[in-house]
């Protein structure tokens, strides 16, 4: 069993629709990171939680520590959100690194 | 970002010969990570270095040894490539709490 699980694993919305994307771990971590994926592109980090909630533009990330849960949500989403948003967590004391199995978002116009 | 660098980008080589990784970055950060992505499997931990000589196992670390003998460079090396080792494989670095990730290596084992 994967120690991060994410849900959907493939999202399609409607431009403007609200999205939201859930990332639940079973190990204790010290930080969760969301990333972003876009077709044939590289990877880049668009949070990084270890408690509470940040936003960015049209993005906000959550965390739960206690429930061990993060979301992130995408308001008023545009075709040029289609990508793969992927969770991972730190943990360990040498700073281990485990990823979700990533969501892929397609966002229509 | 970390001025992270991989090299090379895209290398095309036969079963069983020795390849190597080169994930190089410029901001001297601690922790230093070899993924590989492949269709429906995600990113998959390989090998990762918290330190310049301290390395560990990730979940698909067989076939695969890593150096680190400078906070700069992490090394990622298939001894003899097999055709499952084909795929594109991402260097990540972690500093003051940020992720960088490099542009990736896409390998192809004949």
């Amino acid at each position: 069993k994967n120690e991060v699980e994410q849900s959907p694993q493939n999202l399609t919305a409607q431009e403007g629709e609200f999205i939201t994307i859930n990332c639940s771990y079973s190990v204790g971590i010290s930080a969760l990171h969301w990333l972003q994926q876009h077709p044939g592109g590289g990877i880049v980090s668009l949070f990084m939680l270890s408690s509470g909630k940040k936003k960015h533009g049209r993005l906000i990330a959550t965390i739960n520590i206690q429930e061990k849960h993060s979301s992130l949500h995408i308001t008023a989403s545009h075709p040029r959100d289609s990508a793969v948003y992927i969770c991972a967590v730190v943990s360990g004391s040498a700073r281990q690194l485990t990823f979700g199995s990533g969501t892929q978002l397609t966002v229509l116009p | 970002d970390a001025g992270i660098t991989q090299s090379p980008r895209h290398k095309v080589t036969e079963t069983g010969t020795p390849v190597t990784l080169r994930c190089h970055q410029t901001e001297n950060h601690r922790y230093m990570y070899w993924y590989r992505q492949d269709p429906g499997h995600g990113l998959r931990l390989i090998h990762y270095s918290y330190g310049v000589k301290d390395t560990d196992k990730g979940e698909v670390s067989d076939g695969y040894s890593v150096s680190r003998s400078k906070t700069e460079d992490f090394l990622l090396t298939l001894e003899s490539a097999t055709s499952s080792q084909t795929s594109v494989y991402f260097c990540a670095v972690m500093g003051s709490g940020e992720l960088f990730f490099g542009e990736g290596s896409r390998l192809t084992v004949l």
